[in-house]
């Protein structure tokens, strides 16, 4: 079964960039994730899909600040010019037939 | 736009059952695989069960399989998740969340949640 890993926590600073990554468990490289916005006491957002060549498909909305990018059985998720309410939770997620899988989500704190 | 709104939660005793429903709009309804996750208090999101666009196919996590049944009335533009033999570990937020379409599968929406509490 595939296992995406996040680190539990992240920060930067207003105005600065910050990459989030997702692992794919061994032998899962190729699989596609999407990413997943949380913001304090809401339901999540869909922010974007990335495949396993690094393309990638933005929700409804989302920032051209908000991009992703993939190397091997990382995906990765990266802010620039962070603003305050990109601080939240993200989720990375990926699925299959008979079955869907998240991360534990990394926590951003705008210092 | 799309939405997605559910409905249902609330309080009840373990061993007790609860229905909830998903109001969707915004989109054909009838030509998408649909998604239940669920949140627990402080937690992490945990995916529950996801149904064909016909409701046809029907998958479950191991922690729900044979106490929750999910099902899908394409008239009605609604999702379903019949919960059964309830227990603490079910207290969560229930979000339903709109997934494969005939060409691609990822969850592009969600709802804002239901929160269920089971305790006596």
């Amino acid at each position: 079964q595939v296992v995406l890993t996040q680190s539990p926590s992240a920060s930067a600073s207003l105005g600065a960039s910050v990459k989030l990554t997702c692992t794919l468990s061994s032998g899962h490289s190729s699989y596609t994730i999407a990413w997943h916005q949380q913001q304090p006491e809401k339901g999540p957002r869909y922010l974007m899909k990335i495949n396993s060549d690094g393309s990638h498909s933005k929700g409804d909305g989302i920032p051209d600040r908000f991009s992703g990018s993939s190397s091997g059985a990382e995906r990765y998720f990266t802010i620039s010019s962070l603003q305050s309410e990109d601080e939240a939770d993200y989720y990375c997620q990926t699925w299959g037939t008979g079955f869907q899988v998240f991360g534990g989500g990394t926590k951003l704190t705008v210092l | 736009q799309v939405q997605l709104v559910e409905s249902g939660g609330g309080l009840v005793k373990p061993g007790g059952s609860l229905r909830l429903s998903c109001a969707a709009s915004g989109f054909t309804f009838s030509d998408y695989y649909m998604s239940w996750i669920r949140q627990a208090p402080g937690k992490g999101l945990e995916w529950v069960s996801y149904i064909s666009s016909s409701g046809s196919t029907i998958y479950y996590a191991d922690s729900v399989k044979g106490r929750f049944t999910i099902s899908r009335d394409n008239a009605k533009n609604s999702l379903y998740l019949q919960m059964n033999s309830l227990r603490a570990e079910d207290t969560a937020v229930y979000y339903c969340a709109k997934y494969c379409s005939s060409t691609s599968c990822y969850i592009d929406y969600w709802g804002q949640g239901t929160l269920v509490t089971v305790s006596s």
